[in-house]
C-alpha cells in the first residue's frame, strides 16, 4: 500500500450538486496529481499541484477546480455535476525538485457516482 | 501530443507460463515509460519504470519490461504467471514537462490454474 489516503471512498450525488474530494499525500511528496478513471478506460490526467499552485492541466472544463495546502494535500471540487462525471477519481503524489520528479504513488480512489 | 496504446484487452495465459502484456507508445523527446497494475476497488499500484539505461527494467513482484526504441515498445513481461497477478495492466508515458502521465487503455491479465 502506499501512504496517499483520499477520502470519501464512496459517494453519491444529484446531477447539478457540488462535490468536494480530498487526498493526503504521501510522506515526503510535495506535488499531487488527479485523474479521473471511466468505467472501463484508463485515466484520464484532470491537473497537478505543486507548490500550492495549479501545475498543467488536462482536457477537463473550468468546474473542475483543486487546491493544494501548506502541508502538500489536495481537495478536487467539481460544481455543477453532470451524469458523466460518475467515475473513479485518482489522487497520485511524487516529488517534484532538481529539473525531475520521482514516480506517481496512487491513492485507491474515491468513486463518485452522478445520479 | 504523446499517446499509448494497449493493442489487447485481454490476455489469457496458464498459472507457470510466461507472459507479455504489449505497450506502443509516441511522444516527442526521450520517453518516460511506467506500468501500472489495478486490482478490483483499487487505485494503481506502480509496477516498474524506464528513464534511461538498460532496455531490461526489472520492477516489483517479478515482473520486468523491455523497452525497445525502434519499435517505440514498452512491453510487460514476466517469467512465469501466477492466478495472483490477474489485474488489470496499465502503461502510462510521462510528458516531457514532468506532470502529466498519459495511459493506455488498460490489458486485463487472466492467468487460469
Amino acid at each position: 500500500e502506499t501512504g496517499v489516503t483520499q477520502s470519501p471512498t464512496h459517494l453519491i450525488k444529484t446531477r447539478g450538486q457540488q462535490v468536494t474530494l480530498r487526498c493526503s499525500s504521501q510522506s515526503g511528496h510535495n506535488t499531487v496529481s488527479w485523474y479521473q478513471q471511466a468505467l472501463g478506460q484508463g485515466p484520464q490526467f484532470i491537473f497537478q499541484y505543486y507548490r500550492e499552485e495549479e501545475n498543467g492541466r488536462g482536457n477537463f472544463p473550468p468546474r473542475f477546480s483543486g487546491l493544494q495546502f501548506p502541508n502538500y494535500s489536495s481537495e478536487l471540487n467539481v460544481n455543477a455535476l453532470e451524469l458523466d462525471d460518475s467515475a473513479l477519481y485518482l489522487c497520485a503524489s511524487s516529488l517534484r525538485g532538481g529539473g525531475g520528479s520521482t514516480e506517481a504513488f496512487f491513492g485507491q480512489g474515491t468513486r463518485l457516482t452522478v445520479v | 501530443a504523446q499517446s499509448v496504446a494497449q493493442p489487447e484487452d485481454q490476455v489469457k495465459v496458464a498459472e507457470g507460463n510466461p507472459l507479455t502484456v504489449k505497450c506502443t507508445y509516441s511522444v516527442s523527446g526521450n520517453p518516460y515509460l511506467f506500468w501500472y497494475v489495478q486490482y478490483p476497488n483499487r487505485g494503481l499500484q506502480f509496477l516498474l519504470k524506464y528513464i534511461t539505461g538498460d532496455n531490461l527494467v526489472k520492477g516489483s513482484y517479478g515482473f520486468e519490461a523491455e523497452f525497445n526504441k525502434s519499435q517505440t515498445s514498452f512491453h510487460l513481461k514476466k517469467p512465469s504467471a501466477l492466478v495472483s497477478d490477474s489485474a488489470l495492466y496499465f502503461c502510462a508515458v510521462r510528458n516531457n514537462a514532468g506532470n502529466m502521465l498519459t495511459f493506455g487503455g488498460g490489458t486485463r491479465l487472466m492467468v487460469k490454474p
